[in-house]
């Protein structure tokens, strides 16, 4: 089976807290990528980072952070010192080929809500 | 602006309208998508353009029919819908048909069928 869990469908901090949101997934492929998007209010999803199966290192962009770890299927991303801004549903996806050609299976999103 | 522009961002249409929705990009990609957005359910792909090619999901309906003129213009015709169509519908695009490029969204368009 090709599938993305994101077991949090809510999460609720206040500005300048930390934040993990969990991504585990599950494919039948030894290659493939994973992503993460951002849905702000606005509707657009938003493109935050790609990672293929071959690369495990951890990367950093500012306050946030992707941890890849193949040994239990999971991409968790964190939001160091939250912001309002940060406010929005992220998307966990992975990439997968199918009947359809290359296509992504979304995991279900968490919606995160930073208050001030 | 996205780089993806989608007309209208909302749309309120009876079931015995017809209706169009269009996307359009100028950012030189050659694959476009209609994805479905509904309240509490993963993302759905609807429809992809790849160099000119359509492919789509068997899963659906007929009320729903896409056209793509050329690779910069996507659109989705409706016609007799249902309420349970109402959502959040989504245009992407990509340089090509592969998904390690990551994909370019456009805002949506919401709509509610009455």
């Amino acid at each position: 089976a090709q599938k993305v869990t994101q077991a949090q469908t809510e999460i609720s901090v206040v500005e300048k807290e930390d934040v993990t949101l969990d991504c585990v997934y599950e494919t039948r492929d030894t290659t493939y990528y994973l992503f993460w998007y951002k849905q702000p209010p606005s509707g657009e999803l938003v493109f935050l980072i790609r990672r293929n199966s071959f690369d495990e290192q951890n990367e950093i962009s500012g306050r946030y952070s992707w941890n890849f770890q193949k040994s239990t299927s999971s991409f968790n991303f964190t939001i160091t010192a939250s912001q309002v801004v940060d406010s929005a549903v992220y998307f966990c996806a992975l990439s997968v080929r199918d009947n359809y050609g290359q296509n992504f299976v979304f995991g279900p999103g968490t919606r995160l809500s930073v208050l001030p | 602006e996205t780089g993806v522009t989608q007309t209208p961002r909302h749309l309120v249409m009876g079931m015995t309208n017809k209706k169009s929705l269009k996307c359009e990009q100028h950012l030189g990609h050659n694959a476009m998508y209609w994805y479905k957005q509904s309240a509490k359910k993963p993302l759905e792909l609807m429809f992809v353009y790849s160099l000119e090619e359509r492919v789509e999901n068997n899963s659906v309906p007929s009320r729903f029919s896409p056209e793509c003129p050329n690779s910069s213009h996507l659109f989705l015709h409706l016609h007799t819908l249902q309420p349970e169509d109402s959502a959040l519908y989504l245009c992407a695009s990509s340089p090509s048909g592969e998904t390690i490029y990551g994909y370019t969204f456009g805002s949506g368009t919401r709509l509610t069928v009455v």
